[in-house]
């Protein structure tokens, strides 16, 4: 058990809707990274946040955006979504933006139908 | 962009044979991390190797960051089933500051056959 929690575990949607996918990083970790994880592509950087803050920004497109609260969880929506969003939705988390020794949830599979 | 190339993409092997997993790109990293994934999880890490040339063992796992700080290797001795998983690599930029996010490679996925 990384420490790193996500839910939900599953998700099934039918293309134009909105999904909100949920991150608890481990206990005293300041970072959150999200991570998307599809056959072709391999595990893709979607943008990280530091203490409430954004401070990477990947191959995130616009259709999508996170946030991450006071308490430092951290939310990714997806929205008008399409067939090719299905994918693994990862997050991880580290103790600060810096040690990148990151700590995986197990994942949230996203199947857009 | 930084990117990682994984060598081979596939490998399948047998219980106790010898394998190594390679890692290359034409960037410099300030770190280079390995991860193993199984089937339904997230990436696990195993190892992070910082200084050029450092070389890292983990039971039956050995990395290797190479000189320049672009290149890495995992070999694996005496490989067993339960080493079976998707190996990736993970690179660090060589930027200072309080981001540095992970490029990763597009994995190897080992499977060994008892």
């Amino acid at each position: 058990d990384s420490g790193v929690t996500q839910t939900p575990k599953h998700l099934i949607t039918a293309t134009g809707q909105r999904v909100t996918l949920r991150c608890s990083p481990r206990s005293g970790d300041l970072s959150v990274y999200w991570y998307q994880q599809s056959l072709d592509q391999g595990l893709q950087f979607l943008i990280q946040y530091y203490n409430g803050e954004e401070r990477a920004k990947g191959n995130i497109l616009e259709r999508f955006s996170a946030q991450q609260f006071p308490d430092l969880h951290s939310e990714l929506n997806l929205s008008s979504l399409e067939l090719g969003d299905s994918a693994l939705y990862f997050c991880a988390s580290s103790a600060d933006g810096v040690n990148t020794e990151a700590f995986f949830g197990q994942g949230t599979r996203l199947t857009v139908v | 962009t930084q990117l990682l190339e994984q060598s081979p993409q596939f490998l399948s092997i047998q219980e106790g044979e010898n394998l190594t997993v390679y890692c290359n790109s034409s960037s410099v990293f300030s770190s280079l991390q390995w991860y193993r994934q199984e089937p339904g999880e997230g990436p696990v890490l195993l190892v992070t190797v910082v200084t050029g040339g450092e070389v890292k063992k983990l039971k039956r796992l050995t990395f290797q960051f190479g000189d320049a700080r672009k290149d890495s290797s995992l070999h694996i001795t005496a490989a067993q089933p339960g080493d079976t998983g998707l190996y990736l690599c993970a690179g660090a930029g060589s930027s200072r500051g309080s981001a540095r996010q992970l490029t990763f490679g597009s994995g190897t996925q080992l499977t060994v056959l008892p």
